[in-house]
């Protein structure tokens, strides 16, 4: 199935600061949701953003999509050692029942 | 309410073997997806049912079977198993996969093929 790709895909911040990762698709979606995954583990889900929303705010996490340029973005701000681990995002299309994923994004806080 | 559960969390076979892994999905939810995720492919779909029915499949050979009961639980069959079918399988469930569903994941099931 045709995956989104995002970037980077690794990034290493040291503790309080600001990590930034960026998803691209490549059709129309219903929304777009991100998920964490720790080391082989399941999926976390963090956020999800509807296709006629802009910016999503949970906590420390800021989401925005733009739907015009196909992209979206995941903002931790403050980052902790406890935020290192993989970051998906995932989106939904209109016609089929399922999620496509991105490449993922490792990212690392060094304490 | 309790999360997506899945059963078992590890199994390891060899190579010709059949392989059921179980989901059960969280309570009310009636749509269940199953993923599979390797470190080459990522994260790809397999399928998802809601109310019993397959409403869609992902490009997986026809070895790759699944099912979904009256109580929405669900489960997926692999039959003669080979080594690149180690993975961890992932299941989800959501309300209805409609657009305002988020997508709740279970903790996987470690499959190795021997």
């Amino acid at each position: 199935s045709q995956q989104g790709e995002e970037d980077p895909q690794a990034l290493s911040i040291q503790e309080g600061e600001n990590a930034t990762m960026n998803c691209s698709y490549k059709t129309s979606i219903n929304n777009l949701q991100w998920y964490r995954q720790n080391s082989g583990r399941g999926l976390v889900h963090l956020i999800l953003i509807r296709s006629n929303e802009r910016e999503k705010h949970s906590g420390r996490l800021r989401v925005t999509l733009d739907t015009s340029k196909k992209s979206s973005s995941l903002l931790i701000t403050a980052s902790r050692a406890a935020d290192t681990a993989s970051y998906f995002c995932a989106y939904l299309t209109g016609s089929a029942r399922q999620l496509t994923f991105g490449s993922g994004t490792q990212l690392t806080v060094l304490p | 309410k309790a999360g997506v559960t899945q059963t078992p969390r590890y199994l390891i076979k060899t190579r010709g073997q059949q392989v059921t892994l179980s989901c059960s999905p969280i309570s009310g939810h009636r749509s269940v997806s199953w993923y599979q995720q390797t470190p080459g492919q990522g994260l790809q779909f397999l399928f998802e049912y809601f109310s019993e029915t397959q409403r869609n499949k992902g490009n997986f050979p026809g070895r790759f079977s699944g099912r979904q009961f009256s109580n929405s639980r669900s489960e997926m069959n692999v039959s003669t198993l080979e080594l690149g079918d180690s993975a961890l399988y992932l299941c989800a469930s959501s309300l209805t996969l409609g657009a305002k569903d988020t997508q709740y994941f279970g903790p996987g099931t470690r499959l190795t093929v021997l």
